[in-house]
């Protein structure tokens, strides 16, 4: 069964400090790893899509990274705008199925 | 831009009530998605079309059925609702060759 586990659940920066967070995922034949930004009572914003291993992708503030196993989303130099909830979803088999993850809800302090 | 619209953003409706849940995307796409969200489950798939007419089941789609008439409009059929469908409804689309889903607002239903 294709699983996606976000870490942590939530994370405090201060505004300046950098972080990641992690996204481990297991599935057989991963066909996309997809970042979406959700803020409350919002649908999910789409960020990031990473294909294969070693891939990386940049936005602003944000960097994602893949790896066989895992995805890191950098986040540098946040600002109190980024404060959001970042869900991270894989695609695998032969159809466009996302399985996402719970999310890390990030709350950036001035 | 991809836009896709949901009909309501909130909704409150009684036990045993039949609920309809509309969505429309812009983009001409040939896949259409209903999620449920809720806290400590994450998304969970409902149902999904990849053509007019077409549909297939998502991993909850209990107590759940879908329409699509049209190529733009996707909508999700509460036949009968229950308190514990009380969540937030999303809405995504996506094209045929591409993979990402683009989402709408939500619609957060209270069923009492």
């Amino acid at each position: 069964e294709d699983q996606v586990t976000q870490s942590p659940e939530a994370l405090r920066l201060q505004e300046g400090e950098s972080s990641s967070l992690n996204c481990s995922y297991t599935v057989s034949g991963l066909r996309g790893l997809f970042w979406y930004r959700q803020d409350p009572g919002k649908g999910p914003e789409f960020l990031f899509t990473l294909y294969s291993a070693g891939e990386e992708k940049e936005k602003e503030r944000l960097k994602a990274t893949l790896t066989k196993k895992e995805s890191f989303l950098h986040i540098t130099a946040p600002k109190p705008e980024d404060s959001a909830t970042y869900l991270c979803a894989v695609q695998a088999g032969g159809f466009q199925k996302l399985v996402f993850g719970t999310g890390t809800r990030l709350l950036v302090s001035p | 831009d991809v836009k896709v619209t949901q009909s309501s953003r909130y909704l409150v409706k009684r036990t045993g009530e039949k609920v309809f849940l509309e969505c429309v995307q812009d983009m001409d796409h040939e896949n259409m998605f209903w999620y449920r969200q809720d806290p400590g489950l994450g998304l969970r798939l409902i149902y999904f079309s990849y053509d007019v007419k077409m549909k297939e089941k998502g991993d909850i789609p209990e107590g759940y059925s879908v329409s699509r008439e049209k190529k733009e409009r996707f909508s999700l059929i509460l036949e009968s609702a229950s308190t514990n469908q009380t969540s937030m409804y999303l809405c995504a689309s996506s094209s045929g060759q591409g993979r990402t889903q683009y989402f709408g607002p939500g619609t957060r239903l209270l069923v009492l």
